[in-house]
């Protein structure tokens, strides 16, 4: 299996909601990061998992949460949704070691819009 | 003062010219770097990393690197419309696949015909 695959691709809740997205990551990429983009902005770091353990958070609050499972995949869960959600979630892999490469490998990403 | 700052543009070139986009970046233990290009309402994609200063080219694209002066640029020569997206400069402060990268708020370019 190869790309980094997010579900679903697009999202519409009412504010006070909770929604859960999902990633299936690249075949070999053990390291999964979720990012949120706001418009006219670049990604910015949610947190990212290595082996099904959270391994580093950027400044969210802790209503945005995630897991890991054993074959790799993810899920973002974000509790009482307010309208500043609303942006592009993207689901970001890495595998171990590509030829020093430690880039990511994006998914096409669900754009979650609270109303 | 953000951690990655980019010029957000736009950035307007003739097709076959060369696009300069620039990065400066503020933490001095950032150990590697990359550009990514995102067309409109899609994700973004790796197109080059660099570790080490100097200068790394792959096909048309070339990445400087001064850790100095705390910058990256990316060059696109002979530059396509179809190169015309918003680039990403991300900065990692760790040179594994353990480390978040932070990403500037990126450049437009635009490539006219």
């Amino acid at each position: 299996e190869t790309g980094v695959t997010q579900s679903p691709t697009h999202l519409i809740k009412t504010r006070g909601q909770q929604v859960t997205l999902r990633c299936s990551s690249q075949s070999g990429h053990n390291t999964v990061s979720w990012y949120q983009q706001a418009l006219g902005q670049g990604p910015q770091f949610i947190f990212q998992y290595y082996r099904e353990e959270e391994n580093g958070r950027g400044n969210f609050p802790p209503r945005f949460s995630g897991l890991q499972f054993p074959n790799y995949s993810s899920e973002l869960n974000v509790n009482a949704l307010e309208l500043d959600d609303s942006a592009l979630y993207l689901c970001a892999s890495r595998s171990p070691s590509d030829g020093g490469n430690y880039g990511y490998t994006f998914g096409s990403g669900t754009r979650l819009t609270v109303v | 003062q953000k951690e990655v700052e980019q010029n957000s543009g736009p950035l307007s070139v003739p097709e076959g010219a060369i696009a300069s986009l620039n990065c400066t970046y503020s933490d001095r233990g950032s150990q590697s770097f990359f550009w990514y290009r995102q067309y409109s309402g899609k994700s973004p994609e790796l197109i080059m990393f660099i570790y080490s200063n100097g200068d790394k080219e792959d096909g048309r694209f070339t990445a400087q690197l001064n850790k100095a002066s705390q910058y990256v640029s990316l060059l696109i020569r002979d530059s396509q419309p179809s190169d015309s997206a918003t680039y990403l400069c991300a900065v990692n402060t760790l040179n594994t696949n353990a480390g978040k990268s932070t990403f500037g708020d990126g450049t437009t370019l635009t490539v006219k015909p």
